[in-house]
Order: C-alpha cells, then sequence, then structure tokens
C-alpha cells in the first residue's frame, strides 16, 4: 500500500520549455503532497506544500510563478516548471501523506535536464 | 538556524556486521523522527518513525534509538547484506507542522 507514482521519470528539453510533472497516490487520498528537489549528494530541500483544493505554500527562496503547483483532487499534484532553464536542471520529487506526524511517501522523482 | 548533520563519508563494512548510522541535529525539538533509505536515481522510501517519548524501535532487522537528551539518533542494521547498500537519510518533524526536516543522508556500502 501507499504508492505514490510520480511521471515522467525523465524529461530533457530545450531552454524554454515549460514542463510539468504529475504526482499521483495510487490507493490512498492524500491530505498533502509536498514538492522537493535535490542535487548530487544533497539533502532534499522542500519546495512548496501542496493542499487540495487550497494554494500552495512555498518555501522561502522559490518562485511561485516559476514552479506552478496545482493539487486539483486528493489523488493528484501536479508541478509545472515554467520557462525552464538549465539552472533549473535538476531532481525533482513528490510525496504524499495523510497527516501530520505520518510517514510521507515518495514518487520515484523526475530527472530534469534543460539544454 | 535548524540544523541536521549526518556523516557525508560513505560507511563501508562487511556482510554481516551491523551497521550503525548517526543524526544529529540542534536548534531544534521535533517530536518524531523519521528514517528513510534512498536507492540512486529512486525516492526515498520509509522504514522507522520513532517518537520523542520513545527511546528505542525495532523492524525485523533494524532499530532506531531516540536520545532527546544528546539530541542524536542511532540506525542499526544488524546482519548486514549487499542489498542493504544504499544512502540512509533520517528526517525529523514537528506536531504542528506537516514539514519534515531531512539530513543530507549517509551511504552505507556492505561488502559481500
Amino acid at each position: 500500500g501507499a504508492v505514490v507514482s510520480q511521471h515522467p521519470s525523465r524529461v530533457i528539453c530545450k531552454s524554454g520549455t515549460s514542463v510539468k510533472i504529475e504526482c499521483r497516490s495510487l490507493d490512498f487520498q492524500a491530505t498533502t503532497m509536498f514538492w522537493y528537489r535535490q542535487f548530487p549528494k544533497q539533502s532534499l530541500m522542500l519546495m512548496a506544500t501542496s493542499n487540495e483544493g487550497s494554494k500552495a505554500t512555498y518555501e522561502q527562496g522559490v518562485e511561485k510563478d516559476k514552479f506552478l503547483i496545482n493539487h486539483a483532487s486528493l489523488t493528484l499534484s501536479t508541478l509545472t516548471v515554467t520557462s525552464a532553464h538549465p539552472e533549473d536542471s535538476s531532481f525533482y520529487i513528490c510525496s504524499a501523506h495523510t497527516g501530520v506526524g505520518q510517514p510521507q511517501h515518495f514518487g520515484d522523482g523526475t530527472r530534469l535536464s534543460i539544454l | 538556524s535548524q540544523k541536521i548533520e549526518q556523516n557525508s563519508e560513505a560507511l563501508n563494512i562487511q556482510e554481516g556486521k551491523t551497521a550503525t548510522l548517526t543524526c544529529n541535529y540542534t536548534n531544534y525539538s521535533p517530536a518524531y523522527l523519521q528514517w528513510y533509505r534512498q536507492d540512486p536515481g529512486r525516492g526515498p522510501v520509509f522504514l522507522l518513525l520513532i517518537r520523542e517519548n520513545e527511546k528505542e524501535k525495532r523492524k525485523e532487522r533494524l532499530k532506531v534509538t531516540f536520545d532527546t537528551t544528546l539530541k542524536q539518533s542511532l540506525f542499526h542494521i544488524t546482519a548486514s547484506q549487499p542489498a542493504d547498500s544504499a544512502t540512509y537519510l533520517c528526517a525529523l518533524g514537528g506536531d504542528s507542522s506537516y514539514k519534515l526536516i531531512f539530513g543530507s543522508g549517509t551511504r552505507l556500502l556492505v561488502r559481500p
């Protein structure tokens, strides 16, 4: 149980392209979903917290107009990297949980490479 | 500011031995602590959760301790196997927040 599916797993695209990443909880309803960014050999850095039906809460330093988050249902959240540039290249991971203090269940991440 | 420290150097041990990983934190009083496993190119996988009022938690070959005085958690894998080779992340959370704060992880390599 508690499976989170993230797609696509890898994206390579040109600078200026917008890229959408989907995160789905397959067998449970997630009250909250999280989006992280991870650089090689570094910790997961929380970008934003997404609650169904409300605006996402962004961490300090994360541009909300650059990283658009939509949480349309209790099982789906999307992250759109708008007008991506090479510095946006990274490993993006989503997670979902059912409540405070509960484990987070992670997707397998999206490797984004902007040329 | 809150800080979590995990040994950045890889831990290299012989199969069958016990692996012990350390997570230290400062400027934080977490309500619970979680350990995750992450394989290269994959998302983290939840292993164990321990609350501030618990000293120790076990699951099969895994054991976690939580010392709120020392501000430290130890993660043990007994009878280690090459398949246990991965990066292990600790994460701290509070009762009033959904957020987890992650350490940068320690890479474990178990030699056959």
